[in-house]
């Protein structure tokens, strides 16, 4: 799977956009783009998911660009509660359908 | 709804003692399961993962091990633990999607 590279640490307002880059120049074509974040002491949440398209659902947009070589989390109105690790990860999704998480992005919303 | 559970939530134990760490999910079948282990301040390692009963892919050599004697549950173990062996202990699951759901996870401190 192809290797992701994250900003260790970002800030944001609270009740504004969280804009969270995140870059895979050697994703190959056949590997999805996944995000997911952890909350202190927590396990892992899924937040979405995508391949080629901009993709969008309730809690986040992903803007994949069109070469694929990097793309972007956007939590439109952060609040408090999203502050996380935000992890980007790349994925064939095969057989066990293996997640490798790197050390991620840690977002705080602050008031 | 699909939920998983893990047991116990927090641990305490002695260099050379055994483990053993549970984890059950309930509402979903022939699921694929995962052990993922967290050091402190770092990101998950992924360290077995199977596809069903019986099946288990180890992803790190070590001194745990895993079993799956029934589809929905999943059994970490370990006959003489290491300092090393210390961390959060995660069981994630997973079906035909590319989704996996964590579950609350162990903590393990090894003294």
């Amino acid at each position: 799977d192809a290797k992701t590279t994250q900003p260790p640490s970002m800030d944001c307002a609270e009740g504004r956009a969280a804009n969270l880059p995140c870059n895979h120049s050697t994703i190959s074509g056949n590997e999805y783009v996944y995000w997911y974040r952890q909350i202190h002491s927590q396990g892992p949440q899924y937040i979405i998911h995508g391949l080629k398209n901009n993709e969008t659902n309730e809690m986040a947009s992903l803007i994949i660009t069109e070469d694929r070589k990097s793309s972007t989390l956007i939590l439109p109105h952060a609040t408090l509660r999203d502050t996380a690790v935000y992890y980007c990860i790349v994925s064939r999704g095969n057989a066990g359908n293996m997640l490798t998480f790197g050390g991620g992005t840690r977002l705080m919303v602050k008031p | 709804s699909q939920t998983i559970h893990q047991w116990p939530a927090t641990l305490v134990q002695p260099v050379g003692s055994p483990l053993s760490l549970e984890c059950t999910v309930e509402g979903t079948s022939n699921p694929n399961l995962y052990w993922y282990r967290q050091a402190a301040g770092r990101g998950l390692q992924l360290l077995f993962y199977s596809v069903g009963i019986g099946q288990i892919s180890s992803e790190v050599p070590q001194n745990l091990s895993a079993s799956r004697p029934q589809d929905r549950q999943f059994i970490l173990s370990s006959k003489k633990l290491l300092l090393s062996d210390s961390g959060f202990y995660l069981c994630a699951w997973s079906t035909g999607t590319m989704m996996q759901y964590f579950g609350p996870g162990t903590r393990l401190t090894v003294t």
